[in-house]
């Protein structure tokens, strides 16, 4: 069974760091690219970063280029995110998704929380 | 950037009856390749999105036979037959054509009247 579960959520107050992890199984993780999808009730689902299948591309939403960073390990089949500089506007659930070859973003890991406050 | 618009934003509907949401891009998402890299998403409430519609008109596996995908250029449709009580959720549509960004629709809540 295909299965992604993030890690890492929690408080942080404003200006502070943290990294989201995804776990991934059931799939040949390596031969992904893999995506950081945040939602909030205000703006729903935004895309917020992608990495290729071996690491070596990468692209993220203007509204965190600089401050975040994207990676992964596949040896250990996990997706990062790290997250700098952070503000109450990223406070959000983030979601790890698989990107399948050809058809675009399909399964989702159950999210994690994100919450900037002072 | 590709921006999705989707209507109606809040769609009451009888159960058995057919329910329709529209998807319109700001630019056309017909891909040079001859695909058209849109997707359909429901979410039930608590849960996180899963996927019933690719490139389109595609469902997904498992994905009841009652849904499909229709459209071309910058206008798409995502239909429900006949509305069944697991239907409950928000819809959102979302392409690939152009990246990035990849972009979302601002979901349409289906709920039974």
């Amino acid at each position: 069974e295909v299965q992604l579960v993030e890690s890492g959520g929690g408080l942080v107050h404003p200006g502070g760091s943290l990294r989201l992890s995804c776990a991934a199984s059931g799939f040949t993780f390596s031969t992904y690219w893999m995506h950081w999808v945040r939602q909030t009730p205000e703006k729903g689902l935004v895309w917020v970063s992608h990495i290729s299948s071996d690491g070596s591309g990468t692209s993220y939403a203007d509204s965190v280029k600089g401050r975040f960073t994207i990676s992964r390990d596949n040896a250990r089949n996990t997706l990062y995110l790290q997250m700098n500089s952070l503000g109450a506007e990223d406070t959000a659930v983030y979601y790890c998704a698989r990107d399948y070859p050809g058809d675009g973003i399909d399964v989702w890991g159950q999210g994690t929380t994100v919450t900037v406050s002072s | 950037d590709i921006v999705l618009t989707q209507s109606p934003l809040s769609l009451p509907v009888t159960l058995g009856q057919p329910a329709s949401i529209s998807c319109r891009s700001s630019q056309s998402l017909a891909h040079s390749d001859g695909n058209t890299y849109l997707n359909w998403f429901q979410q039930r409430p608590g849960q996180s999105p899963r996927r019933l519609i690719y490139k389109l008109s595609n469902r997904d596996s498992g994905v009841p036979d009652r849904f499909s995908g229709s459209g071309s250029g910058t206008d798409f449709t995502l239909t429900i037959s006949r509305v069944e009580a697991e239907d409950v959720g928000v819809y959102y549509c979302m392409q690939g054509s152009q990246w990035p960004p990849w972009t979302f629709g601002q979901g349409t809540k289906v709920e039974i009247k």
